[in-house]
């Protein structure tokens, strides 16, 4: 079966603009978080969707926003880019989102310049 | 590649050898543990897990143990092969069982 999809592969932005990133999870699968690796943070939380509400948020700022359609396709938002912001970001699915069965994508590589 | 971690632990070991790779972490509510590894240029890899209610699992492989007492992860890998090779990450579900926290990482070189 399909893995989890994330497009595009990577992006190179100018400060100040806003981005979208979008994921699409293995079929049948509803739950969708949103990671950020970075070589000083490491990996942290962003958000989770279950049909298509967001019932858990890391600390970032209001900036990162997210969205998830009754496909269960999301897409992630960060307006106002700042270098800081560059970033791997990935997603991973799962069927419950429930601690378990989380695949994850090869990420989008966004590069704020 | 893309670089994961430009500071990461490494722990290099020779082909043949076993690995393990060690996690420490703080949340004592964690109730489910997972091992990842991470190559180059792509997203985490699921290895192996463990729930709380356990101390030890195996896999093909693989084994992970789990010390609640001291709130310590470890992954072992028998017979480490160049393929190994990544980085490696352990996560923890905290009090929300829908996010992962992830440790910092370590690096495994396996030398032929």
């Amino acid at each position: 079966k399909a893995g989890v999809t994330q497009t595009p592969r990577y992006l190179i932005k100018t400060r100040g603009q806003q981005v979208t990133l979008s994921c699409s999870p293995i079929s049948g699968h509803r739950s969708v978080s949103w990671y950020q690796q970075t070589p000083g943070q490491g990996l942290q939380f962003l958000f989770e969707y279950f049909s298509e509400t967001q019932r858990n948020k890391g600390n970032f700022p209001g900036r990162f926003s997210g969205r998830q359609f009754s496909n269960s396709r999301s897409e992630m938002n960060v307006s106002t880019l700042e270098l800081g912001d560059s970033a791997l970001y990935l997603c991973a699915s799962s069927l419950s989102g429930q601690g378990a069965g989380y695949t994850f994508g090869s990420g989008t590589r966004l590069t704020v310049v | 590649g893309e670089s994961v971690g430009l500071h990461l632990p490494t722990l290099s070991v020779q082909e043949g050898d076993n690995s393990i790779i060690n996690c420490a972490y703080s949340n004592s509510a964690s109730d489910y543990f997972i091992w990842y590894k991470q190559e180059s240029g792509k997203g985490p890899q699921f290895i192996i897990d463990i729930r709380s209610n356990m101390d030890k699992r195996q896999g093909q492989r693989v084994t992970v143990l789990l010390n609640k007492t001291v709130k310590h992860l470890s992954l072992q890998i028998a017979a480490t092969q160049p393929g190994d090779s990544a980085v490696y990450f352990c996560a923890e579900t905290g009090n929300a069982g829908n996010m992962l926290t992830f440790g910092g990482g370590t690096r495994l070189m396996v030398k032929p």
